[in-house]
């Protein structure tokens, strides 16, 4: 089935540790896209991609890194910079020219 | 920038009756989309409903229908017939026509259906 695979589903650092969430789509689609929720809050995007090799801030990007080295992967890091690291972060992903935005199940970051 | 506004944080309605979610955005785009997505606990984001802006006829799939009034900038969802399974958070979500797949989201509404 094609769709899009977050993992961990749950995920605990230390603080001043940096962690990698993982995002991977097989609905070969071009844009991938990381947003971060919290309680009471609407998503937030972090970052996002539209090609191979090429990504750009989105509207709270401090303290976070991604990579697109392949099309079907796009993961994020979230380093100890970020002050506040724990929220619930959710993958997407779309296709050129769709409109729909397609979500992963998400990852629960707990900073302990 | 757009903004993206559900003032509603929190909803309830018995099975089988209708309800109607409010959202509100303000864009100077002309050529844009609205969505409506539901969470439920399982934090799944699923599609409900999506219309474009320069279609004057309102979205309807199935229980779900938008009231898209597009000079107030106003985009409500009304579900008929609520079932417990639509028991979720509700967020409304604007993509303008130039920003490929970007989404901008309200803060969501919690709608409870009660047996």
């Amino acid at each position: 089935d094609g769709g899009i695979t977050q993992s961990p589903k749950y995920l605990f650092r230390k603080e001043g540790q940096n962690v990698t969430l993982s995002c991977e789509q097989n609905l070969n689609h071009d844009a991938m896209y990381w947003y971060r929720q919290d309680p009471g809050q609407g998503l937030r995007l972090i970052y996002y991609s539209q090609i191979v090799n090429d990504f750009q801030k989105g509207d709270i990007a401090e303290g976070y890194s991604v990579s697109r080295e392949k099309k079907e992967s796009f993961p994020l890091t979230v380093t100890s910079a970020q002050k506040n690291p724990t929220a619930f972060y959710l993958c997407a992903s779309n296709s050129q020219v769709g409109s729909e935005a397609f979500f992963g199940q998400g990852t629960r970051l707990t900073v302990v | 920038a757009q903004t993206v506004t559900q003032s509603q944080p929190e909803m309830s309605v018995q099975e089988a009756e209708t309800v109607t979610l409010s959202c509100t955005y303000d864009t100077s785009e002309s050529n844009y989309y609205l969505f409506w997505y539901k969470q439920p606990p399982s934090r799944q984001m699923i599609l409900v409903i999506r219309q474009e802006a320069y279609k004057q006829q309102n979205a309807t799939e199935n229980r779900f229908s938008v009231n898209f009034q597009k000079a107030a900038k106003s985009f409500s969802l009304k579900i008929s017939d609520s079932q417990l399974g639509d028991t979720a958070m509700y967020f409304c979500a604007f993509r303008g026509g130039t920003s490929y797949g970007k989404l901008t989201f309200g803060q969501g509404t919690i709608l409870t259906v009660h047996p």
